[in-house]
């Protein structure tokens, strides 16, 4: 089984708030956890890529992986109205040569 | 930055009818797939092409699907007798053999009438 579950949302936040997004899985096989930024009427737009448990920062966002728990987050600091769009989460057994496993995708709305 | 590019954005079909989907991988990327995003729904995987074959296929891609690289620079995407539950989006993505992560074309909205 290689399930990928998320919450499609939506989720609608002040600008300047902290945002937190999460997938949870259930195949341990699972190695590499992406997330992916998609606007309306555009393909999937890398934002964080990940190996295997621990944290990685890349400026406003934070990618989380708990191997133990099969549980990935993705945070956003000082969230903007630019930041409105589907956020996806992906995962793979591999880096090269496999399918991605996708999440449904959650809808966010930043206000100004 | 270098990007996938697909074409056409939108593609018009009657059923029963043969539609070629291309696109234009980053140039020294190894690694192609083809995905699907029906309207509302999960982004699917379709395909994984590398060195010339596939190399890997979801129960998706059926005998009424195949791919094709042929010529150095597009990887095209044929769905043959289409139906109308073929429609939906498709993704186009590439990677190189590092570890890298896949990178996505935009996508061609199918629709078949």
């Amino acid at each position: 089984q290689k399930e990928v579950e998320q919450d499609p949302g939506p989720l609608s936040v002040p600008e300047g708030a902290i945002v937190s997004l999460n997938c949870t899985y259930s195949n341990s096989a699972f190695q590499y956890f992406m997330w992916y930024r998609q606007y309306s009427r555009k393909g999937p737009e890398l934002l964080m890529y990940t190996y295997s448990s621990g944290n990685k920062e890349d400026g406003r966002f934070t990618a989380q992986v708990d191997k133990s728990s099969k549980y990935i987050s993705l945070f956003i600091r000082d969230s903007q109205p630019s930041d409105s769009a589907t956020y996806l989460c992906a995962m793979s057994t591999s880096n090269t040569g496999n399918q991605f496993y996708f999440g449904t995708g959650t809808s966010l709305t930043v206000i100004p | 930055e270098p990007e996938v590019t697909q074409t056409p954005s939108h593609q018009v079909t009657q059923m029963g009818q043969e539609v070629i989907l291309r696109c234009v991988p980053i140039s020294n990327h190894l690694y192609f797939y083809w995905y699907r995003q029906i309207l509302g729904q999960k982004v699917e995987f379709l395909v994984s092409f590398y060195n010339n074959e596939i190399s890997e296929k979801s129960e998706i891609f059926d005998d009424q699907f195949s791919v094709e690289r042929p010529d150095g620079s597009n990887f095209t995407l044929k769905i043959r007798s289409t139906k109308l539950e073929d429609s939906a989006m498709y993704f186009c993505a590439s990677s190189n053999d590092g570890n890298q992560p896949q990178h996505f074309g935009d996508g061609t909205r199918l629709s078949i009438l």
